[in-house]
């Protein structure tokens, strides 16, 4: 079946540092891919996105790219905020019974410090 | 505009009650699902709901647990006879029609707590 894998956290790092969460999947067919972020007190909502192999996803400073050889999809930025602490969710959606079911990644939490 | 809201944002009771959890989508969309997140987890798919049928339950847990929509906007997430590993942030999301990468946007969740 379909899965996520995602590097387990807590990931604490210094202002401006280089961050790297790690996703992999599983599925058949072709997935989309996404990364959602849970700021603390508030709701999910998408960071960014790719929908085939080769795509960038990019937002706020975040990228990943969907790799399909190496069934990867890890999340980057190049200078972190403390604003970007947060819990971030790898997923993907795929077309199942009757339409399409995103499975999520367990979390990483991301810790920022000034 | 107005994002998916979901009612009430707390709810406490006992074991073995009943209880139902409400989900407005954004007005027009016409897929809806419900998750589970247990802390320090992901959401787990529960139901979709493409319109006002079902096109998806596997991952109701057992029969303790329906969803209704009956007019194709608001559901609602029935629970009988509740239990205390029931307890957890129950999501509802919506997305508009016509996607085939599958966007969806969270509502803040419902906290069900089963004493």
């Amino acid at each position: 079946g379909n899965s996520v894998t995602q590097m387990e956290g807590p990931v604490t790092l210094s202002e401006e540092a280089f961050l790297t969460i790690n996703c992999t999947y599983t599925a058949t067919g072709y997935p989309s891919l996404f990364w959602y972020v849970q700021y603390p007190g508030e709701g999910l909502q998408l960071l960014l996105k790719a929908t085939k192999a080769d795509d960038k996803g990019s937002n706020k400073g975040f990228e990943a790219t969907y790799r399909k050889e190496t069934t990867s999809f890890h999340l980057e930025k190049g200078s972190v905020q403390v604003s970007d602490s947060a819990v971030y969710f790898c997923a993907l959606s795929a077309p199942g019974t009757g339409g399409f079911k995103t499975i999520f990644g367990a979390g990483t939490r991301l810790f920022v410090k000034a | 505009g107005a994002g998916v809201s979901q009612t009430p944002s707390n709810k406490v009771t006992e074991k073995g009650k009943y209880v139902e959890l409400r989900c407005d989508p954004i007005s027009g969309h016409t897929a809806l699902y419900w998750y589970r997140q247990s802390l320090g987890q992901g959401p787990e798919f529960l139901i979709y709901f493409q319109g006002t049928g079902a096109a998806d339950d596997s991952g109701l847990p057992n029969d303790r647990f329906f969803a209704v929509r009956p007019e194709g906007s608001v559901s609602t997430l029935k629970i009988q006879r509740t239990e205390r590993g029931d307890s957890a942030v129950y999501l509802c999301a919506s997305s508009p029609l016509g996607q085939t990468y599958n966007e969806q946007f969270f509502g803040p969740g419902t906290r069900l707590t089963v004493l």
